[in-house]
């Protein structure tokens, strides 16, 4: 049992270029989330997905997309990087459906520097 | 809207010193209440949780309490040890079949524990 597995770990870029962050889950959560986490400003959600199929946009979604491939799998694109989306980005995953609050599982994170 | 304030860090302790991090809270509805501690270069795991007004959780030798009364889940160890050097974020989660498990993450605070 894995949990929250995301590649790459680190990542350079230059201005313009385009990448995806990959990030899949092996506890058949429902929900799952992008964070940018940048000094002083705790966790930013980016976009999340409550199901196979369906993306919303979180706080900061400019910039990003996002795709949902299956249940497992909730990727994050940049089209076009920028140097103000350096950033360590994570991703996480909950069984958010339904009542009760739901922890979140947190994957290692991508450190990313736009040069 | 659902926010989490926690104390500004960073914290500075000595081994065997007592620790309290405060966080407070406000939120529409009924809110589980989160604590993730985050080590260095890794990402957030749980470190307890509590889901109803009065729980304590504990982990670890860390404990807080849900305190509907004051809106608050300090977070409290009796003896911290160089290992709990780390930055732990307060956080809630609301129950709502719609919201896809989101949580309202605090911003953090920078445990530094001397020897």
């Amino acid at each position: 049992n894995a949990g929250v597995t995301q590649t790459p770990k680190f990542q350079v870029l230059k201005t313009g270029q385009s990448m995806t962050l990959q990030c899949a889950q092996d506890m058949n959560h429902n929900s799952m989330y992008w964070y940018r986490q940048d000094p002083g400003m705790g966790l930013r959600l980016i976009y999340y997905s409550a199901s196979e199929g369906t993306t919303d946009k979180g706080e900061v979604p400019n910039g990003y997309n996002v795709s949902r491939l299956n249940k497992r799998e909730f990727s994050l694109r940049l089209e076009s990087a920028a140097p103000s989306q350096t950033s360590v980005y994570f991703c996480a995953s909950s069984d958010g459906t339904g009542t009760g609050g739901y922890e979140q599982y947190f994957g290692p994170g991508t450190r990313l520097t736009v040069t | 809207g659902n926010s989490v304030t926690q104390m500004e860090g960073p914290v500075t302790l000595s081994e065997e010193a007592f620790l309290t991090i405060n966080c407070t809270y406000t939120a529409t509805g009924y809110p589980s209440l989160f604590w993730y501690v985050q080590y260095p270069g890794e990402g957030l795991q749980l470190l307890l949780k509590a889901t109803k007004a009065d729980d304590k959780g504990s982990n670890k030798g860390f404990e807080a309490t849900y305190r509907k009364e004051t809106t608050s889940f300090h977070l409290e160890k009796g003896s911290v040890q160089v290992s709990d050097s780390a930055v732990y974020f307060c956080a809630l989660s609301v129950s709502l079949y719609t919201n896809a498990g989101k949580s309202t993450f605090g911003d953090g605070t920078t445990l530094t524990v001397k020897p």
